[in-house]
C-alpha cells in the first residue's frame, strides 16, 4: 500500500516570500492533516480535514498560513508570506475514518522549510 | 502547563539496559494515548498504543494511570535500532475534531554498545 506522499522534500526560500507544499493522502483516507514540527519540538496539528471540510484550524496562523483540500484527496498548504520563524518541517499525515479515537494516522516523509 | 510534557532527556544507555520514559498530559477527558517513534531526519511513525491495562509488544511495554494523567513506556533489553526519538501522544476529546492528537517534545534515546 502506498503512503502518504509530500512535495517538495526540501524547501528554501527568503523570508516574505511564499511557499505551497503539496500532499496526497493513503488512498481512502477521509481525514487529513497538517503539522508542524519545530526542531526540538513535538509536531504540532495546524489543521484537520474530513474530507474536503476543515474541522479544526484553530493552531492555523490564518494571516499567512492557508489550506485546502480541493475533492477530499490531496491538499495543499501554503505560507505568503514567510518568515524566519516558519523554518520548520511539515508534516502531512491521514487516517481511514472521521469519528473514534483510536485508528492509526500515518504520516508522509514530511517538507523541510528553511527561511533565511 | 503543556498539554502533553515528557522529560526530552537525553537518554543514553548501553546495548541491553532496560530505560523508562515518562509523559504527563493535563486533559483529563483525553480519550487514547499512544507512543510513536521518530528516526532523525524521519516522520513520526507508531510504536504502540497504550490500554489503561497495561500492554506490551516484545521488548517494549505501556501503562497508563489516568487517575495520574500520566503515561509510561519501558523498553528492555535496548537494542543500537532503539536510538531515536520517543513522542508520547494524547488523542484529545471533544467537539468534532477527533483525531486530534497532542504531542509532547519528545525524549530522545541513544543506545550505544
Amino acid at each position: 500500500e502506498a503512503g502518504v506522499a509530500q512535495s517538495p522534500r526540501y524547501k528554501i526560500i527568503e523570508k516574505r516570500q511564499s511557499v505551497a507544499f503539496w500532499c496526497n493522502p493513503i488512498s481512502g483516507h477521509a481525514t487529513l492533516y497538517w503539522y508542524q514540527q519545530i526542531l526540538g519540538q513535538g509536531p504540532k496539528l495546524l489543521i484537520q480535514f474530513q474530507n474536503n471540510g476543515v474541522v479544526d484550524d484553530s493552531q492555523l496562523p490564518k494571516d499567512r498560513f492557508s489550506a485546502e483540500r480541493l475533492k477530499g484527496v490531496d491538499s495543499t498548504l501554503k505560507i505568503q508570506p514567510a518568515k524566519l520563524e516558519d523554518s520548520a518541517v511539515y508534516l502531512c499525515a491521514s487516517r481511514v475514518s472521521t469519528s473514534g479515537f483510536t485508528d492509526t494516522q500515518y504520516f508522509g516523509p514530511g517538507t523541510r522549510l528553511t527561511v533565511l | 502547563r503543556k498539554e502533553v510534557e515528557q522529560d526530552p532527556g537525553p537518554f543514553n544507555v548501553p546495548e541491553g539496559a532496560t530505560v523508562a520514559f515518562n509523559c504527563t498530559y493535563s486533559n483529563s477527558a483525553s480519550q487514547s494515548f499512544f507512543w510513536y517513534r521518530q528516526d532523525c531526519r524521519k516522520e513520526p511513525k507508531l510504536l504502540m498504543s497504550v490500554y489503561s491495562s497495561g500492554n506490551e509488544d516484545g521488548r517494549f511495554t505501556a501503562q497508563l494511570n489516568r487517575a495520574s494523567q500520566y503515561i509510561s513506556l519501558l523498553i528492555r533489553d535496548s537494542k543500537l535500532s532503539d536510538s531515536a526519538t520517543y513522542l508520547c501522544v494524547v488523542n484529545q476529546a471533544g467537539g468534532t475534531s477527533y483525531g486530534k492528537l497532542t504531542f509532547g517534545q519528545g525524549t530522545i534515546l541513544t543506545v550505544h554498545p
